[in-house]
């Protein structure tokens, strides 16, 4: 089974402008999650989708968005980018939304914001 | 969900087996104790789970002290492969009120392995 797959791996983009980010889960897998990962803030949770719909959401502003399509796979989307957007995004995928089950992650994508 | 505590970093010899701790005092009845790592340039991934008893599978074992307040991800001979930062987090599993599809990651343990 394939896993996980993020593209673009790399990302050079300006200030203002927005970038688009896309994940595909792992085949069969309902649920796609996405994280931005900083050297001083860790791995935070950003948004969570689940059959097309955005089950939970962490505490970031309105200028990350996201969606999910019908065949699971899914977009974020950064929009008026800034310095410190500057991060490797991950997503990740389970059979479904519940705690119990194990997350696969991506590789991620770099993205630079100059 | 509940918080967890784990040293910064640590180191081994390669071939030895190494014990990454993580405390875990406010631990609920419902919380299982999941374990990720991430190698470096790669996305965290899953080494093991439980929720009472110990468990082992193919990467490690986990062990799960009596009271729950602690557990222990045990390697049993490190290779310079095992060099990652892992990350024990604990999820709720209620299939109401329990967590949501995201993982709540500390800071991890970095663990440095020595040929």
């Amino acid at each position: 089974k394939a896993g996980v797959t993020q593209t673009p791996r790399y990302l050079i983009k300006t200030r203002g402008q927005q970038v688009t980010l896309s994940c595909s889960p792992i085949s069969g897998h309902r649920s796609v999650s996405w994280y931005q990962q900083t050297p001083g803030q860790g791995l935070q949770f950003l948004f969570e989708y689940f059959s097309e719909t955005q089950r939970n959401k962490g505490n970031f502003p309105g200028r990350f968005s996201g969606r999910q399509f019908s065949n699971s796979r899914s977009e974020m989307n950064v929009s008026t980018l800034e310095l410190g957007d500057s991060a490797l995004y991950l997503c990740a995928s389970s059979l479904d939304s519940r705690g119990r089950e194990t997350q696969y992650f991506g590789p991620g994508t770099r993205l630079l914001v100059l | 969900d509940a918080k967890t505590t784990q040293p910064n970093s640590m180191e081994s010899n390669e071939e030895e087996p190494v014990h990454l701790p993580c405390n875990h005092s406010t631990i609920s009845g419902t919380d299982y104790i999941h374990w990720y790592r991430q190698l470096p340039s790669q996305g965290p991934e899953y080494v093991i789970h439980g929720l009472t008893s110990n468990v082992n599978n193919r990467m490690a074992s986990l062990a799960i002290a009596e009271d729950r307040k602690s557990s222990t991800l045990i390697l049993h001979r490190a290779t310079l492969r095992d060099a990652a930062v892992y990350y024990c987090i604990l999820r709720d599993v209620r299939p109401y009120g329990g967590s949501q599809g995201n993982l709540i990651f500390g800071k991890g343990t970095k663990l440095s392995v020595k040929p």
